[in-house]
């Protein structure tokens, strides 16, 4: 099982949708959680992170993380062609002094 | 302010042969993580480095190296390169430990033939 699980997808939703991505994480000892988005041939761009249990809103991106459940989401609303992209997943541990990935999902909005 | 910088950004290489890649992180960090990914897969964990001081290592060979500069420039070495170290190796700045906000550079692409 790997540490940070995420749907491959594809997902595809509309312009203007909501689109809903998803992680699970195996290491109780995280404490800092972040999504990446990357566009196909370039490096990870920071988009969100989240430290406590809840919501983080930012412009169109909300942040959930739930560590009980060991779960954190991401909700981008009024879908844009231009959020077309793989979204990683990351969880940091500090005293590990690392952070684990997840393999992404390719999220595609269409006009 | 500028961003992470890498170099080089392309770099082909042959089988059994040794690569040096280098990153400078954004000023005022002193952390740098060294990451590959390859394709269809996230970033995989290689290094990271605070202070000059290797703080975490991921599951990769010894053939594998990294030292960090006073300047906190870093540089991840390669000897003995096999056709699966083809792929894009990323540094990423933070101020201080790994696991915290990091901050990408643009990439190494490696191809090994």
């Amino acid at each position: 099982q790997k540490e940070v699980e995420q749907n491959s997808g594809p997902l595809s939703v509309p312009e203007g949708a909501i689109a809903s991505l998803n992680c699970t994480y195996s290491d109780r000892g995280s404490q800092s959680f972040f999504w990446y988005r990357q566009y196909s041939g370039k490096s990870p761009e920071l988009i969100m992170f989240i430290y406590s249990n809840g919501d983080k809103e930012d412009g169109r991106f909300t942040a959930q993380l739930n560590k009980a459940s060991q779960y954190v989401s991401l909700l981008i609303r009024d879908s844009q062609p231009s959020d077309s992209a793989t979204y990683l997943c990351a969880v940091g541990n500090t005293n590990a002094g690392k952070s684990t990935f997840g393999d992404g999902t390719t999220l595609t909005v269409k006009p | 302010d500028a961003g992470v910088t890498q170099s080089p950004t392309h770099l082909i290489k042959t089988r059994g042969q040794q690569v040096t890649l280098r990153c400078s992180p954004i000023s005022g960090h002193k952390s740098v993580s060294w990451y590959q990914q390859v394709l269809g897969q996230g970033p995989q964990f290689i290094f990271q480095y605070y202070e000059k001081e290797e703080r975490g290592r991921g599951n990769f060979p010894d053939r594998f190296s990294a030292r960090q500069f006073p300047n906190y420039s870093s540089e991840l070495n390669v000897n003995a390169l096999l056709l699966g170290d083809s792929a894009l190796y990323l540094c990423a700045s933070s101020l201080r430990r790994g696991g915290e906000t990091q901050y990408f550079g643009p990439g190494t692409r490696l191809l090994v033939l």
